[in-house]
């Protein structure tokens, strides 16, 4: 399996401008999280989807944030107008519901800068 | 609400040192807990975990035991190497009896450099 892929691994944008992060989850798991990491914050949680529905979005930290997940292998999270305090690592995380070893598997990330 | 504290770092030891990383949670619930490892450009890896309380986590070496009278759940390792080097994030997840749905709650992270 190739695990959770994300894309881009590094964007670099300035400020105003719209950002689009991409994650394709492990197939057949079906929750997906989102989460940025700051050196301020650590990780936070900023969505989660389940069977492709969002089911918690409380951690989006404002209206320029948003997410979809059209179907079960592609979410995307994206940011519009970007802001340089966005500037972070954002995580796509996947799941299956069950299992006695249940556990979460990350991607790589993607480190955003807003210039 | 849930939350995790971690020993503040960085931590730097000499190959072969004894590593103890705390953790303490506060929770409503009956947590599972879980420590993860971050290696340098990677994501989160799932290190440990224990469910319950009395229950001890052990991978790799690490070992972490579950102390519901202290909510407690340090990280310890005898012998650290070289590559052990990375973050180590302590975590608990909402739900009872094992149960993960995934929704979890990261400590900040504490940073481990082990030199030769």
């Amino acid at each position: 399996d190739a695990g959770v892929i994300q894309s881009p691994r590094h964007e670099v944008t300035e400020m105003g401008q719209e950002v689009t992060l991409r994650c394709k989850p492990i197939s057949g798991h079906d929750y997906l999280f989102w989460y940025r990491q700051t050196m301020m914050r650590g990780l936070e949680l900023l969505i989660y989807f389940n069977n492709n529905v969002p089911i918690d979005d409380s951690g989006m930290p404002e209206d320029r944030f948003s997410a979809k997940m059209p179907n079960a292998s592609f979410s995307t999270l994206k940011i519009q107008p970007s802001e340089p305090r966005d500037s972070a690592v954002y995580f796509c995380a996947s799941r299956r519901t069950g299992g006695a070893n249940e556990k979460l598997f990350f991607g790589s990330g993607t480190q955003l800068s807003v210039l | 609400g849930n939350s995790v504290t971690q020993m503040e770092g960085p931590v730097t030891l000499s190959e072969e040192a004894f590593l103890t990383i705390n953790c303490t949670y506060t929770a409503t619930g009956y947590p599972s807990l879980f420590w993860y490892v971050q290696y340098p450009g990677e994501g989160l890896q799932l290190l440990l975990k224990a469910t319950k309380a009395d229950d001890k986590g052990s991978n790799k070496g690490f070992e972490a035991t579950y102390r519901k009278e202290t909510t407690s759940f340090h990280l310890e390792k005898g012998s650290v190497q070289v590559s052990d080097s990375a973050v180590y994030f302590c975590a608990l997840s909402e739900g009872a009896g094992g149960t993960s749905y995934g929704k979890l709650t990261f400590g900040q992270g504490t940073i481990l450099t082990v030199h030769p």
